[in-house]
C-alpha cells in the first residue's frame, strides 16, 4: 500500500542551526502539506502546496520556514535558525485532491537543544 | 480561535462496549470532515470520512454521525476492542480553504 515517508525520525540540532526535514508524498497525490505537534498538543497546520506554490500558510509559518519539492518526488521543509520552541514533532500529508483524505507520514521528531 | 473542539480529552470504556466520541465545530463552511487515530510517535492514520451532504457514514466498527444544524458530529466504535486505544482527532475542511483544521484529540482507553 502505497505511503508517505519521511526522513529523519529524529533530528537533533542545535539552537540557531538549520535543518532540512524530508518528505516522500504518494506518488499520484498533488496536495502536500506540513504539520506539527508540539508534546501535549494539537496538530497544528503549517502549510500547503499544490501545483508548485505554497497555496495556503499559518501565522507560524513564518520566514523562518520555507518548503520545496525539488525533483518531483521529494517535499521539504526548512528550518532556518531553529529556536528551542520548534521542538516537535513535524508531520508531512498529502491528497489526491482537496475533497478526500489526507495521508500523514510517521513524522520527524525534531529536537532542538 | 478553536475552529474544531473536542471537549473531551479522555475516555474510557469496557472492552465490547460502544465508544462515542464527540466533536463540535464553528465554520459553518467546513463540508468535509474526517476522523484520524494517532498512536504516541506514529503520524495520524485516516479512519473515516463524512461528507456535508450525508449525515451518517458506516465503515465496519466505525460509524460516524453528522448533524449540521448543531455542528456536531460523533464517531462510535462498536465493539470496542483494546487495540482501539489511541488518540482520535476529528478534522475539518472547507471554506475555501484545503487545509485540514485538527482538534485537539480525544485519548482512548478500552480497558479489557
Amino acid at each position: 500500500e502505497p505511503e508517505v515517508t519521511q526522513t529523519p525520525s529524529h533530528q537533533v540540532t542545535q539552537m540557531g542551526q538549520e535543518v532540512i526535514l524530508r518528505c516522500v508524498p504518494i506518488s499520484n497525490h498533488l496536495y502536500f502539506y506540513w504539520y506539527r505537534q508540539i508534546l501535549g498538543q494539537k496538530v497544528e497546520f503549517l502549510v500547503s502546496f499544490y501545483n508548485n506554490e505554497i497555496s495556503e500558510k499559518s501565522e507560524i509559518f513564518d520566514d523562518q520556514f520555507s518548503v520545496e519539492r525539488p525533483d518531483g518526488s521529494n517535499f521539504t521543509l526548512k528550518i532556518r535558525s531553529t529556536k528551542l520552541e520548534d521542538s516537535a514533532m513535524y508531520f508531512c500529508a498529502s491528497r489526491v485532491d482537496g475533497n478526500t483524505e489526507a495521508f500523514f507520514g510517521q513524522g520527524t521528531r525534531l529536537t532542538v537543544v | 480561535d478553536q475552529q474544531v473542539k473536542q471537549n473531551s480529552p479522555s475516555l474510557s470504556v469496557q472492552e465490547g462496549r460502544i465508544s462515542i466520541l464527540n466533536c463540535d465545530y464553528t465554520n459553518s463552511m467546513f463540508d468535509y470532515f474526517l476522523w484520524y487515530k494517532k498512536y504516541p510517535a506514529e503520524g495520524p492514520t485516516f479512519l473515516i470520512s463524512i461528507s456535508s451532504i450525508k449525515d451518517k457514514n458506516e465503515d465496519g466498527r466505525f460509524t460516524v454521525f453528522l448533524n449540521k444544524s448543531a455542528k456536531h458530529l460523533s464517531l462510535h466504535i462498536v465493539p470496542s476492542q483494546p487495540g482501539d486505544s489511541a488518540v482520535y482527532f476529528c478534522a475539518a475542511t472547507g471554506a475555501g480553504s484545503y487545509q485540514l483544521t485538527f482538534g485537539k484529540g480525544t485519548k482512548l482507553s478500552v480497558i479489557p
